[in-house]
């Protein structure tokens, strides 16, 4: 059954430094999107993506994010300069469509800001 | 925005007892998952039910979307159903997720 994958499955970085997420949704599907999981919280959405725009965001995703499709297979979360409260799991997930369908997620990219 | 409201938030449980965890939505939704997310953190996919009943193996779900609940049930468990259950709902692109049930099936 295809899924979502997502690269790293953890990463470390120091407070100001960048870092990108990487998603390969599933093949044939069209909507992506990013929601993060503080620990201990509920899971939170950040963004979705359609046709190479932003389709919708939440008031989480500020100017230091940004998501890209940089290539027919890749879906990348950007975070230009971490803050130690941007500490999460990240989660991809993609669907088929928009609206009243699956979203299917990835396992998650860890990341902690020191 | 849509409120989601799970409960119980904590259950505990003997292996092979049966549950009902539910969930509440503020605002009526054409979008409705549960999930299971286990030890590791990953969010396993149960079910896509913004509507009806839908059964798979022990587990089953029924959503009454008029009256803008959904309930999950879980017959037998097992201590492998241990773990946070979320239902997540929306009218759009964005799925609104509750703070979950945690769910711990002792041995």
């Amino acid at each position: 059954e295809p899924e979502v994958t997502q690269t790293p499955s953890h990463q470390v970085t120091q407070m100001g430094q960048e870092v990108i997420l990487r998603c390969v949704p599933i093949s044939n599907h069209l909507y992506f999107y990013w929601y993060r999981q503080i620990l201990g919280q509920k899971v939170e959405f950040l963004v979705s993506f359609y046709n190479n725009e932003i389709s919708e965001k939440s008031e989480i995703f500020d100017d230091q994010f940004s998501v890209e499709r940089p290539d027919g297979s890749n879906f990348t979360l950007k975070i230009r300069s971490t803050k130690l409260e941007d500490s999460a799991m990240y989660f991809c997930a993609s669907s088929e469509a928009g609206g009243s369908v699956t979203q299917y997620f990835g396992p998650g990219t860890r990341l902690l800001v020191l | 925005g849509i409120q989601v409201e799970q409960s119980p938030p904590d259950l505990i449980l003997q292996e092979g007892a049966n549950s009902t965890l539910r969930c509440n939505f503020s605002d009526s939704v054409n979008n409705l998952q549960w999930f299971h997310q286990n030890p590791w953190g990953q969010l396993i996919n149960l079910f896509y039910i913004p509507s009806g009943t839908k059964q798979n193996g022990r587990l089953s779900a029924t959503t009454v979307a008029t009256e803008r609940y959904s309930l999950l049930y879980i017959s037998s468990s097992q201590t492998t159903d241990s773990g946070v259950y979320f239902c997540a709902g929306g009218s759009g692109s964005r799925l609104t997720f509750g703070e979950g049930t945690q769910l711990t099936v002792n041995p």
